[in-house]
Formats: C-alpha cells, sequence, structure tokens
C-alpha cells in the first residue's frame, strides 16, 4: 500500500539553527500537508500546499517556516530560526483531492527536539 | 476551531462493539464527516468518511443522524489494538485544511 514518507524520524537542533523537515507524499497526490503535534496536544494545522503554492496557512505558520516541493517527490518544510517552543512532532500528509471527501494521507512524523 | 464535540474518553472491553458520538450541531450542507485515529506514538490513520448515509468499511461503520448534527462511529469488536485517541472532523469542500479537535481516548479492556 502506498504511504508517505518522513524523514528523518529524530532531529535534534540547537536553538536558532535552521531545520529542513523532508516528506516524501504519495506519488499521484497533489495536495500536501503539514500539521504538528506539541506532547500530550492536538494535532496543529499548519500549511497546506497545492499546485507549487501555499493554500492556507494557519496562524502557527509564520515568518519562520516556509514549505517547499523542490522536486517532483519531496515536500519539505523549513524553521528558519527554530524556538524551543517549536519542539513537537511534525507530521506531513497527502491527498488526491482538496478538503471535503478526500482522504488524507498521513506520514509516520518527525520528533523535532530543541535544545 | 474544530467545530466538533467529542468525550474526552471512553472505555470499551474486548470483543464487544463500541460507538464513538461525536457532535457537529452546527455543520453545513456540504460538510463531510470524517473521523481519524491515532495510535500511539503514530500519525493519525483514516478510518471513515460520509456526507449523510450511513457508511460501511472494512475497519468501521459510520452511522450518521437525519439531521447531521451527530454522528457515531461504530467498531464492531473493539480489539487491543483499536486502543486510540479517535478524531471527528468536519471537512468542507473548497477548502485545504483538516481541523482536528481533541478526540476521544478509546481504552480497551481485555
Amino acid at each position: 500500500e502506498p504511504e508517505v514518507t518522513q524523514t528523518p524520524s529524530h532531529q535534534v537542533t540547537q536553538m536558532g539553527q535552521e531545520v529542513i523537515l523532508r516528506c516524501v507524499p504519495i506519488s499521484n497526490h497533489l495536495y500536501f500537508y503539514w500539521y504538528r503535534q506539541i506532547l500530550g496536544q492536538k494535532v496543529e494545522f499548519l500549511v497546506s500546499f497545492y499546485n507549487n503554492e501555499i493554500s492556507e496557512k494557519s496562524e502557527i505558520f509564520d515568518d519562520q517556516f516556509s514549505v517547499e516541493r523542490p522536486d517532483g517527490s519531496n515536500f519539505t518544510l523549513k524553521i528558519r530560526s527554530t524556538k524551543l517552543e517549536d519542539s513537537a512532532m511534525y507530521f506531513c500528509a497527502s491527498s488526491s483531492g482538496g478538503a471535503g471527501k478526500n482522504i488524507q494521507y498521513f506520514g509516520a512524523g518527525t520528533r523535532l527536539s530543541v535544545l | 476551531d474544530a467545530k466538533t464535540t467529542q468525550p474526552n474518553s471512553m472505555e470499551s472491553n474486548e470483543e464487544e462493539p463500541v460507538h464513538l458520538p461525536c457532535n457537529h450541531s452546527t455543520i453545513s450542507g456540504t460538510d463531510y464527516i470524517h473521523w481519524y485515529r491515532q495510535l500511539p506514538s503514530q500519525g493519525p490513520e483514516y478510518v471513515i468518511h460520509g456526507l449523510t448515509s450511513n457508511v460501511n468499511n472494512r475497519m468501521a461503520s459510520l452511522a450518521i443522524a437525519e439531521d447531521r448534527k451527530s454522528s457515531t462511529l461504530i467498531l464492531h469488536r473493539a480489539t487491543l489494538r483499536d486502543a486510540a485517541v479517535y478524531y471527528c472532523l468536519r471537512t468542507t469542500s473548497g477548502t485545504y485544511k483538516y481541523i482536528f479537535g481533541t478526540g476521544t481516548r478509546l481504552k480497551v479492556l481485555a
């Protein structure tokens, strides 16, 4: 069964450093998403991406965050200058269509630890 | 704002059916109802979705009230592997985000 792949599974970084989280969505999907989950809290929507541009973003997704689809297979989330409060699980998801009836498929996540 | 309301937690005995309720009283006519679950230390996983009619798949059944203001996820025979947080979401066609609430933590007792 096709799956969304995320790397690395765990990323440790120092406060102020830049990090890039990587995702390989399901190959025929066109819509891509990033979510985060702070330990013990709910899953929070960050951003959606379609046709090489951001479709929607939440208030969390400020200027420190950016997303990119650098080639035909990868989808990345960059955090420019990490803060302690960025420590969380980050989930990538993809779907064949936008919200509504379309199913989102999630990766296993990247645990980001900011020291 | 998730715009859905679910109980924080529920318990079930193994091998018995489980009915997980969700209230979405402000749902609009074009909103779909989705259910996802999150097993410990994993990403969310799709369970089932529907618009107006009841739906069945290999994982579960979804019963949608006639006025669509509530729905119930039915696990026909709970197993220990079904212990997870279950999320009920409303999704609107033409939008590009899925808003998760706090979900229902299901505990399955052996």
